[in-house]
């Protein structure tokens, strides 16, 4: 069955960085697009970034352009976030989600990221 | 951004009766391939989103059939036929038409 198991979350200062990791398996991987969304605390769901299994096209929400970067690695099944100057806004679960027909037919159980100081 | 609007936000409802949540977008969500792409999620407590219905009113493998969607344009509505105790949650709708994604505030379902 399909599995996504989300890695790489924790504490970090404003300012600094991290790199969220996703591991898949049950499909063929590199056919599929994928995506990060996160839920801050108490809040509703943010689309953040989205790629193709080819990794082209990419697309990001404002909020995190120039700050964070997808990217994935077919040969491995995984999937990334490279999230660069963390603001205290960015705390959030961070689930990667995989299309299935369309958006979000898959999901991960997340990876809490917290920004504070 | 397309803004997308639900409504309720809090809907108690008696278990075996209907509900049915309404959500509108700020643009019509008819893509250029004809497809409309509206989703619903589910979101119990403690748990990830699960999506229920995918272009306004498919549903999901799984998700049972007192479950349905319709809709079309900027108007859509989910509902459920007979509340079950296991329905208890939050629903968003999510538009995939135009980027950046977006969802709506999310309805939170509880039992009277």
């Amino acid at each position: 069955q399909v599995l996504l198991v989300e890695s790489g979350g924790g504490l970090v200062k404003p300012g600094g960085s991290l790199r969220l990791s996703c591991a898949a398996s049950g499909f063929t991987f590199s056919d599929s697009f994928m995506s990060w969304i996160r839920q801050a605390p108490g809040k509703g769901l943010e689309w953040v970034s989205y790629i193709s299994g080819s990794g082209s096209p990419i697309y990001y929400t404002d909020s995190v352009k120039g700050r964070f970067t997808i990217s994935r690695d077919n040969a491995k099944n995984s999937l990334y976030l490279q999230m660069n100057s963390l603001r205290v806004e960015d705390t959030a679960i961070y689930y990667c989600t995989r299309d299935r027909v369309v958006a979000a037919g898959d999901w991960g159980q997340g990876t809490p990221v917290t920004v504070s100081s | 951004d397309v803004v997308m609007t639900q409504s309720p936000l809090s809907l108690p409802v008696t278990l075996g009766q209907p509900a049915s949540i309404s959500c509108r977008s700020t643009q019509n969500l008819v893509y250029s391939d004809g497809n409309t792409y509206l989703h619903w999620f589910q979101q119990r407590p403690g748990q990830s989103p699960r999506r229920l219905i995918y272009k306004v009113s498919n549903r999901d493998s799984g998700v049972p059939d007192r479950f349905s969607g319709s809709g079309s344009g900027t108007d859509f509505t989910l509902k459920i036929s007979r509340v079950e105790a296991e329905d208890v949650g939050v629903y968003y709708c999510m538009q995939g038409t135009h980027w950046p994604w977006t969802f709506g505030q999310g309805t939170k379902v509880e039992i009277k």
